[in-house]
């Protein structure tokens, strides 16, 4: 079955420590993963695709087939980064965004 | 600016009473889709449509309806809403090409009494 798992509902931390939200994912094939971030009471914003190996606002993921995982990860929190982060998986022939439960991150100053 | 744009933001109503959100994208995407968040259960898509009139069901569609009779428009019908439907929906669009993300709107909220 197709599956993302975020198994942390809260990840808190203080200003300057590293962040990691963990994703794993279940899927047969070559998966297209993304991080999309929702601040409060906004929308979902994209944050970055595991195809790009881009980073942005500082925020970084892997793809780790031997894994299944797609972490993201920053080196330092800011408070601005508190917020509801989802990892997501594109599937059925890119007509279905699978959605993990979401990872809330609170950076405390 | 490209935009997805979802009315109402917040609509408090009661069981029974047939209500639609509608949903408008202006960069000429094929691609819609209708999703629902819920606490501790993350995004799950209702329904998605590839093209003006193709569409069909998501994980969760019990309830719902939906109609893509223009491109840019991707209305959802709730012909007799029930609190369980109570939730925070969100549209998105994305254009039919691999790789590419998908563009949310702000988000409806709904409450069912």
């Amino acid at each position: 079955a197709q599956r993302v798992t975020q198994p942390e509902k809260l990840l808190s931390v203080f200003k300057g420590a590293p962040v990691e939200l963990k994703c794993n994912y279940s899927y047969s094939g070559s998966p297209e993963l993304f991080w999309y971030v929702q601040y409060s009471r906004q929308r979902l914003q994209l944050l970055l695709r595991h195809i790009s190996r881009e980073s942005i606002k500082g925020f970084t993921a892997d793809l780790n087939k031997g894994e299944t995982s797609f972490h993201l990860k920053k080196p330092f929190a800011q408070e601005e980064d508190s917020a509801m982060y989802y990892c997501a998986l594109l599937s059925g022939g890119y007509n279905k965004l699978i959605f993990g439960a979401g990872t809330r991150l609170a950076v405390h100053p | 600016e490209a935009q997805v744009t979802q009315n109402p933001r917040y609509l408090i109503t009661v069981t029974g009473k047939k209500l639609t959100v509608t949903c408008s994208q202006n960069m000429n995407h094929e691609y819609m889709s209708w999703y629902r968040q819920d606490p501790g259960l993350g995004l799950r898509q209702i329904y998605y449509s590839m093209n003006v009139e193709v569409t069909d069901k998501g994980d969760v569609p019990e309830g719902y309806k939906v109609s893509r009779k223009e491109k840019r428009n991707f209305p959802l019908i709730l012909e007799s809403p029930s609190p369980n439907q109570t939730s925070l929906y969100f549209c998105a669009s994305r254009a039919d090409s691999k790789n590419q993300p998908q563009h949310f709107g702000d988000g409806t909220r709904l409450s069912i009494l």
